[in-house]
């Protein structure tokens, strides 16, 4: 069972859209939310991160909007760009330590 | 600096047979982490050593064992090959095992168990 809940698993858009992902979490330990976007071929590298004291945050074009009493939180592309497309993974981490939690991916295609 | 390296970046294994995949990291980080990732489940952590000298399992280590050579090598080691650990794996390292110390990951060693 996982704990964190990603949806969609793929999402196409058109350049300038706002692809829209969503996760979901049980376990009310986790005080670390960071969204990693990985390349085909390449490892994740780390995009944005929030924590449950702040309900968003906003990097360039990537803003994390977080509701901690409905235990969700969700990544918006801003004016998406085709070299936007990539799988998008949601994750959390416990207060106690620094172990990843991750949500099962999105797979975002941005057409030009 | 390269960041976080792994070798082999591909390898193809039969049931039953082992091998060790490496990792190593020149960032001076304390911790290490080895994930695997398989499709529609994410990267589910196998292992980890939050500092030189420990290590402790993750979410699915069974199958698996793991080497924290030094400070900066990491490496995990398949006894006995499965199909079912089919996968691509990656390595990770944060400067500290403390909720949101960035984890830097490296390219990954795609494995196939026939």
């Amino acid at each position: 069972q996982q704990q964190v809940k990603q949806s969609p698993q793929s999402l196409i858009v058109q350049k300038g859209g706002i692809p829209i992902i969503n996760c979901a979490y049980e376990n009310t330990a986790f005080d670390y939310f960071p969204w990693y976007q990985q390349f085909p071929g390449k490892g994740p590298a780390l995009l944005i991160a929030i924590r449950p004291d702040v309900s968003e945050k906003k990097e360039g074009r990537f803003t994390i909007s977080f509701n901690k009493s409905a235990k969700q939180f969700s990544l918006h592309i801003m004016d998406s760009q085709p070299g936007d497309s990539a799988t998008y993974f949601c994750a959390a981490v416990k207060a106690a330590g620094n172990k990843l939690t991750f949500g099962g991916g999105t797979r975002v295609l941005v057409k030009p | 600096n390269a960041g976080v390296t792994q070798t082999p970046k591909f390898q193809v294994l039969k049931t039953g047979q082992s091998m060790t995949l490496q990792c190593a990291q020149d960032m001076n980080h304390n911790s290490m982490y080895w994930y695997r990732q398989d499709p529609g489940m994410g990267l589910r952590l196998i292992y980890y050593s939050a500092s030189e000298g420990t290590t402790d399992k993750g979410e699915v280590p069974n199958g698996y064992n793991v080497s924290r050579l030094n400070k900066r090598e990491f490496s995990l080691r398949l006894e006995s090959a499965a199909p079912s650990q089919t996968s691509v794996y990656f390595c990770a390292s944060s400067r500290d095992f403390l909720s949101g110390d960035t984890q830097y990951f490296g390219p990954g060693t795609r494995l196939t168990v026939l």
